[in-house]
């Protein structure tokens, strides 16, 4: 089954505490992009990739990291987390325009990560 | 840059009335175009999408959207609202790198 996987899908953790949450897909998607989500304003892009080892920022990517070693896997990873990092994050993939026989570029969404720093 | 504006945060409408949710797009080139629906406590499914061709199109549920190229617009529509399709809706452009609008809550009533 064509999925984006995310774990964990909650975390409560603390202030500084480093922490990771993976995000995997097996459709063989080139881009990848992470987003959360807070009430009133939508979902904000923090990273994206369009390729192994190609990240570029968001529009929110202050206390945030990510890697892309692998195409498959694209993992968040907050060095020191705030509280004002509380959010509901999404990871998602898509194909790029033009990639395989289809113009389909919808994103596929992981069924989210609900993190809580305190 | 693109960018995504949904003018209304919130829409009441009766089970039965008909619905328009409006999306307005900031783009450079001919946009992809996406509506997604987000049901409380769930992640989001895709409602339709827009690359090219017919600017008339349709989606799951029961929905259609528009383009207007002319206006930079891809507003939403739905005959007839049913009790389920209480939830928030979100308009995106982009392709592969995604933009979103901030979301406008639809509650249905009886």
């Amino acid at each position: 089954e064509a999925q984006v996987t995310q774990n964990p899908r909650y975390l409560i953790t603390v202030t500084g505490k480093k922490l990771t949450v993976t995000c995997s897909q097996n459709m063989n998607h080139e881009y990848m992009s992470w987003y959360r989500q807070d009430p009133g304003l939508g979902l904000r892009q923090i990273y994206y990739s369009m390729n192994v080892e190609v990240t570029d920022k968001g529009d929110v990517p202050e206390g945030y990291k990510v890697s892309r070693k692998e195409k498959r896997n694209f993992p968040l990873i907050l060095e020191s987390p705030s509280p004002n990092q509380t959010s509901l994050y999404f990871c998602a993939s898509s194909l790029a325009p033009g990639q395989g026989a289809s113009m389909n570029t919808e994103a596929f969404f992981g069924q989210g990560t609900r993190l809580t720093v305190v | 840059a693109q960018s995504v504006t949904q003018p209304d945060i919130h829409i009441t409408v009766s089970e039965g009335a008909s619905l328009e949710l409006r999306c307005n797009y900031s783009y450079g080139a001919t946009p992809y175009l996406f509506w997604y629906v987000q049901s409380p406590g769930q992640g989001l499914q895709l409602l339709l999408k827009y690359f090219s061709g017919d600017t008339l199109v349709q989606g799951i549920k029961g929905f259609e959207a528009e383009f207007k190229r002319s206006q930079s617009s891809f507003n939403l529509r739905k005959p007839s609202v049913h009790w389920s399709d209480a939830a928030e809706y979100f308009c995106a452009v982009g392709a592969g790198d995604m933009r979103f609008g901030a979301g406008t809550r639809l509650t249905v009533k009886p």
